[in-house]
Order: C-alpha cells, then structure tokens, then sequence
C-alpha cells in the first residue's frame, strides 16, 4: 500500500502570508495527487488534481506543485475565508489513500 | 449539477452489518466515462479514509485496511451504488460521504451521513 504524509499537521499564518503544505507519499505516484479543502461540518472540496491543474471556479493563489513522492500545496497570499483543513490523496483506478490532514488558522 | 446523496440508518448495533445507498442525480453511473463511485468516511474530529469504489461495470476496488468486511455494488437501473460494512465496531462510527472521481480527483460528494455504531 502507498501510504501518503502530510506536514505539518497544523499552521497558523497571517493574512496575505505564503503558505505551503507538503505531501509525501511512500512510493513513487507519478502526478495522480490532488488536493481538497474542508471546512467544519461541509464535505471536501477539490481544489487541484494532477498535482498542479486548478479546479474549475478555485481562486489563482491556489497552486499545487511537485512530482514522484514530494508535492506541495501552496496558498500564495492567504485569505481569512481559506480558513480550514486541507487533505492530499493519492488516487488512481484501484486507490485513493489520504494524508492526515493539515489545519491552518488565520492569526 | 451531478449530485449524490446518501441515506440508511443512523445508528447501527456493535457487531451488525452497516448499509448505506448514495443515490445519484444529474449523471448516468452506466456512462462510465472513466468515473468511479466511491465512499469516504471521517471518523469524529479525524481525518478522511477511503474506503472504496466501483465501476459502472461493477468493478470494485477496496482498501485493504477494510476489504474482508466491505462490499460495493452498483445499480445502474436506480442510478445509485451502495455500501455494506459488516462487523462493526465503535471504531467504524464515522461521517459517511460517497463521492464520484475521474480522472481529475473527486469532484463531486454527496453531504455525509453519521452512522454511529452503538448498542
């Protein structure tokens, strides 16, 4: 099984800060990683896939980067409403495993 | 708008089978297209874990943390798939999401369903 880490597990960061999550997976993945956004008591929310493909409708500080086992989420001038915990998951035809999850706060 | 929604019991008893359907609008589960159906659950204040997924043609794929008790199945003519877990635990207490994926990650989840396991 490939097993995917996150890190760090939490972050607190002021408005208009540069913010970066990383990912890392036990095995090489190629580029089938994306990346979700979650606020409390909502479903995930897509916000990158093939490590660096915007969603539809996703704001453009949101950028996703990396390849083989590293990648990293980058959140280039962080706003009060990207408040909320951001997931990593590896997915292909017969898996999709999830990192633990990154928390960020808004100081 | 593709939506899903899941539904089934709330509460299921230690050692029971639990079973949710995710009935799906807005898309046709027998267009395949490269689309699986899966679900997803979030133990309380935890993170997500993916539990499986099916193909249109009933082509299933498990994690193998859960595969000996999960079965997936799919029915085309209702438009809806659905999730059996059996043996339950505490430790299966969780938001259930089901949730559609291409090949551009999962783009669509249904709201959620909290099953708790408790007697």
């Amino acid at each position: 099984d490939i097993q995917m880490t996150q890190s760090p597990s939490t972050l607190s960061a002021s408005v208009g800060d540069r913010v970066t999550i990383t990912c890392w997976a036990s095995q090489s993945i190629s580029s089938w990683l994306a990346w979700y956004q979650q606020k409390p008591g909502k479903a995930p929310k897509l916000l990158i896939y093939k490590t660096s493909r915007l969603e539809s409708g996703v704001p453009s500080r949101f950028s996703g980067s990396g390849s083989g086992t590293e990648f990293t989420l980058t959140i280039s001038s962080l706003q009060p409403d990207d408040s909320a915990t951001y997931y990593c998951q590896y997915y292909n035809s017969y898996s999709g495993t999830f990192g633990g999850g990154t928390k960020v706060e808004i100081k | 708008q593709v939506q899903l929604q899941e539904s089934g019991p709330g509460l299921v008893k230690p050692s029971e089978t639990l079973s949710l359907t995710c009935a799906v609008s807005g898309y046709s589960i027998s267009s395949g297209s490269g689309y699986y159906w899966g679900w997803i659950r979030q133990p309380p204040g935890k993170g997500l874990d993916w539990i499986g997924s099916i193909y249109h043609n009933g082509d299933t794929y498990y994690n193998p943390s859960l595969k000996s008790r999960v079965t997936i199945s799919v029915d085309t003519s209702r438009n809806q798939f659905s999730l059996k877990l059996s043996s339950v635990t505490a430790a299966d207490t969780a938001v259930y999401y089901c949730a559609r994926r291409g090949g551009g990650g999962i783009d669509f989840w249904g709201q959620g369903a909290l099953v708790t396991v408790s007697s």
